[in-house]
């Protein structure tokens, strides 16, 4: 069965720091890899996602992610943190539905409350 | 493009009692997905529907619950005879038909249940 792991609960950054998130995933097959940000009372949002191709893609809102298969990570990235980045971050895995015609169930990590200090 | 709308925002309830939520997908969408969400823990997968056939439902969907798309567009969560481990956020996603590597699920803001 295929999991997801955030090791890092919560972390605080400095506006215009960087930021790193981690992710590391365990899947038998090649994985299709996304990134989803939560805010309070909004919907999950896709950031970004990996199927294939390009080990580094670029999503919304600045950030960027690397699958490295040789680690099992999906480490998400973003230079120049901005106060209204803080949320909490979501890696998930996602798995061929019945039917061939999704990806659609997704095994989500824990999650990452990102905090940004002024 | 109005979004994924999830009726009601809160609901709070006794144990032992019914309740039912409801999910409106975005209109063209024909794939829907339920997730739970529990406090501290990222979505765990329900269910999903392609139109109104049911196609997976997860181990995690006891026999207390029961989900429905009767005409492929809205769809309905119950929950019966609830319990206090039911209580958690309750969310529901919606994709258009196109191919899988392309599809983007959206995600309605949930239904928080607490169960007292």
């Amino acid at each position: 069965a295929q999991s997801v792991t955030q090791p890092d609960i919560h972390i605080t950054v400095s506006e215009g720091a960087s930021l790193e998130l981690r992710c590391n995933y365990s899947y038998g097959a090649t994985p299709y890899l996304f990134w989803y940000v939560q805010s309070p009372g909004q919907g999950l949002q896709l950031l970004l996602k990996y199927f294939s191709g390009d080990t580094l893609v670029q999503g919304i809102k600045g950030f960027e992610a690397e699958f490295k298969r040789s680690q099992s990570s999906f480490n998400l990235r973003k230079p120049s943190v901005h106060w209204s980045d803080a949320a909490e971050y979501f890696c998930a895995v996602g798995v061929l539905l019945a039917g061939g015609t999704s990806y659609g169930k997704l095994t989500f990590g824990q999650g990452t409350i990102l905090t940004v200090h002024p | 493009d109005t979004g994924v709308s999830q009726d009601p925002r809160h609901k709070i309830t006794k144990r032992g009692q019914n309740v039912t939520f409801r999910c409106d997908p975005i209109s063209e969408h024909n794939r829907l997905y339920w997730y739970r969400q529990t406090l501290g823990q990222g979505p765990e997968f329900l269910t999903y529907f392609q139109n109104e056939a049911q196609l997976e439902k997860s181990r995690l969907l006891s026999d207390r619950f029961s989900a429905e798309r009767p005409k492929g567009s809205f769809s309905t969560l119950e929950i019966q005879r609830t319990e206090q481990g039911d209580s958690a956020m309750y969310l529901c996603a919606s994709s258009s038909p196109r191919q899988a590597i392309n599809e983007k699920l959206f995600f309605g803001s949930g239904t928080q249940l607490s169960v007292l």
